[in-house]
């Protein structure tokens, strides 16, 4: 089975861009992994930011967005507020099973 | 709005069994495949099993194959899986989830501690 990486943690100042990666053992992400990105706080269930790669839900805040990245899926946060501190998590589909990424735990310091 | 909402969980010894359920509202769910996705505490998320829309097909994680069964009730609405043979790593919060029109909705997830 494939295996999804992510980095284990990361740091952003308040207001400023960090840049989130999930990436395949299998090989280039592509949109035909259709990649979502999942935001989870303390005690609370995951809720969807991305889908698709790219495109938000409607509670998504703008400053979040998705793209491909150098053969990885991206989460990009710009404009960091406290409340973005939260582990997320990205998923690949594999034409079957979903296959999450380990999870990035994001601290705004 | 979608719902789903979790339930069974509770306190199991090591090779019990139980039952969990998931109440779906706010959508076709008929239509719909579900997911049971599991987070053991402090740890990440991991898919469990997957059923589609009518029942008639089912896929399991390597970790739960041969002891978990997942099946639904479209008349009812709900979503179960059958939990048996559990171990202390089956020990998670279970999550059902649904995929609609490509955003990936959640139920609050249920407590499973196996222990003696």
């Amino acid at each position: 089975q494939a295996v999804v990486t992510q980095e284990p943690s990361l740091t952003v100042s308040p207001g400023g861009t960090v840049t989130l990666t999930c990436g395949s053992s299998t090989g280039a992400v592509t949109s035909g992994h259709y990649p979502y990105w999942f935001q989870q706080k303390p005690g609370q269930a995951p809720r969807t930011l991305i889908y698709d790669t790219s495109n938000k839900h409607s509670w998504t805040p703008a400053r979040f967005s998705g793209s491909l990245l150098g053969g990885k899926a991206a989460l990009t946060l710009s404009g960091a507020q406290p409340e973005d501190e939260a582990e997320y998590y990205c998923l690949l589909s594999y034409s079957g099973p979903w296959v999450f990424g380990g999870g990035t735990k994001l601290t705004v310091l | 709005e979608v719902q789903l909402v979790e339930s069974g969980g509770g306190l199991v010894q090591p090779g019990g069994s139980l039952r969990l359920s998931c109440a779906a509202s706010g959508f076709t769910f008929s239509s719909y495949w579900m997911h049971w996705v599991r987070q053991a505490p402090g740890k990440g998320l991991v898919w469990v099993s997957r059923i589609n829309s009518d029942g008639s097909y089912t896929s399991y994680a390597d970790s739960v194959k041969g002891r978990f069964t997942i099946s639904r009730d479209n008349a009812k609405n709900t979503l179960y899986l059958q939990m048996n043979s559990l171990r202390a790593e089956d020990t998670a919060v279970y999550y059902c989830a649904t995929q609609i029109r490509g955003v990936v909705h959640w139920g609050q997830g249920t407590l499973v501690t196996v222990s003696s």
